[in-house]
């Protein structure tokens, strides 16, 4: 499970801080996107999406921000925990074609907790 | 990662070998797909299925194989391993909402 994680940009951030991580993506066509959450040895785990004729999504602690106009996507976690040590990706989805969704997967953020 | 069931977690193969991935679902999804994961990229799609006994190519075929025989399961074949399949391998159906994927947990599979 740690191979996966070389040569990622990595965040720390202090427990009880709050964590911001960024994701560019590369569609402009693309209507919806995901933040997942990605822990040692584990399979990815859906975060919090968001539609693209929104700006602003918010769930229990993360909250997703979506700036159309320079492709860019965020995802802040606030008071951070731990338990919220990760790898985090997110992901567009530029069209659903022949009855699927074949999205594009951004290569990641690694955040380290700090006690 | 409840919903998605992969077998084997960890595999071991010489160059030239053979295998199969399996991967179930809980669910009754049409569409399922596999994925690899390497250090430094995002997740690749090797195949998809859109339905019971269909299939197409995703970005990264080439040496696989896969096999939808019924709504539930969708295996990956390596007919000829060669180390640059050395990887973690990810099968995944839609989530409930049909927005996003639900993700198994993940077959490590290592070619020497």
């Amino acid at each position: 499970g740690e191979s996966v994680g070389l040569h990622l940009p990595t965040l720390s951030v202090q427990e009880g801080d709050n964590s911001i991580i960024n994701c560019a993506y590369s569609n402009s066509a693309s209507d919806y996107f995901i933040w997942y959450k990605q822990e040692s040895g584990k399979g990815p785990q859906f975060i919090i999406d968001i539609r693209s004729n929104m700006d602003k999504r918010q769930g229990q602690r993360v909250t997703v921000l979506l700036n159309k106009t320079v492709k860019h996507l965020s995802l802040q976690i606030a008071a951070t925990q731990p338990g919220d040590s990760a790898v985090y990706f997110c992901a567009e989805n530029p069209a659903r074609v022949s009855g699927t969704y074949k999205y594009i997967f951004g290569t990641g953020t690694r955040l380290k907790v700090l006690a | 990662n409840a919903g998605v069931t992969q077998t084997p977690k960890f595999q071991v193969l010489k160059t030239g070998q053979s295998m199969t991935l399996q991967c179930a679902q809980d669910m009754n999804h049409n569409s399922m797909y596999w994925y690899r994961q390497d250090p430094g990229m995002g997740l690749r799609l090797i195949y998809y299925s859109a339905s019971e006994g269909t299939t197409d190519k995703g970005e990264v075929p080439n040496g696989y194989n896969v096999s939808r025989l019924n709504k539930r399961e969708f295996s990956l074949r390596l007919e000829s391993a060669a180390p640059s399949q050395t990887s973690v391998y990810f099968c995944a159906r839609e989530r409930m909402s049909n927005y996003g994927y639900t993700f198994g947990s993940g077959t490590r599979l290592t070619v020497v």
